[in-house]
């Protein structure tokens, strides 16, 4: 069974320093990856995904990942943050060719502050 | 696009009650996905749709809940009776297709149920 895991459960950061958000997975197949970000009381949202191709990604907001098959991970990553960043940052996976379950990480709490 | 639309957006109830969950998926997609999230266990994908067919409901953790999705344009979570354990935030996401290759997953706002 594939799992997804993120090493930090919380990520203290001052404005305009840069982040990595760490995300690695376990699989003997292939992956899509996936970063989602969720801000207070919402729903989640894409923030970028790798499903093949260029192994750097990059998504809104200024985010990028980037696909490490060796590594068998997918970090995210910000060079320089912003208070309206602060959110919870969910890693995903799902095995390619497969109808679609995504399995998600639990989870990094990324504080901005000045 | 009204994206996907969650009702009740709050719940609380006693221990023992009925409680509904409902989702209006996005028209046009055709997978509809239940997530439930706690402190504890973080996201769980409880059971997902494709045309309206239950593909996969191992993640549902007893059989207190069921899940329907009568057409395409709606779906309800049920748990009957509740238990204070089943307190969480209750997502509903829809795709367009049912590959995870196929398009962004969209999540909706959330119910958040409270189980006293």
């Amino acid at each position: 069974a594939q799992s997804v895991t993120q090493l930090d459960s919380q990520v203290p950061v001052f404005e305009e320093a840069p982040v990595e958000l760490r995300c690695n997975y376990s699989s003997s197949v292939s992956v899509y990856l996936f970063w989602y970000v969720q801000y207070p009381n919402q729903g989640l949202q894409l923030l970028l995904k790798y499903l093949s191709g260029s192994t750097l990604v990059k998504g809104i907001n200024g985010f990028e990942a980037e696909f490490n098959k060796s590594q068998t991970s997918f970090h995210l990553r910000k060079p320089s943050v912003h208070i309206s960043d602060t959110a919870e940052y969910f890693c995903a996976a799902t095995l390619t060719g497969t109808a679609s379950k995504l399995t998600f990480g639990t989870g990094t709490r990324l504080q901005v502050t000045l | 696009d009204a994206g996907v639309i969650q009702s009740p957006r709050h719940e609380v109830t006693e221990m023992g009650q009925e409680v509904t969950l409902r989702c209006k998926p996005i028209s046009g997609h055709n997978s509809l996905f239940w997530y439930r999230q706690t402190m504890m266990r973080g996201l769980e994908l409880l059971i997902y749709f494709n045309n309206n067919v239950p593909i996969d409901d191992s993640g549902m953790p007893e059989d207190r809940f069921s899940a329907k999705m009568p057409n395409a344009s709606f779906s309800t979570l049920k748990i009957q009776p509740s238990e204070p354990r089943d307190s969480a935030v209750y997502f509903c996401a829809s795709r367009l297709g049912q590959g995870a290759n196929t398009g962004e997953l969209f999540f909706g706002e959330g119910s958040r149920l409270t189980v006293l």
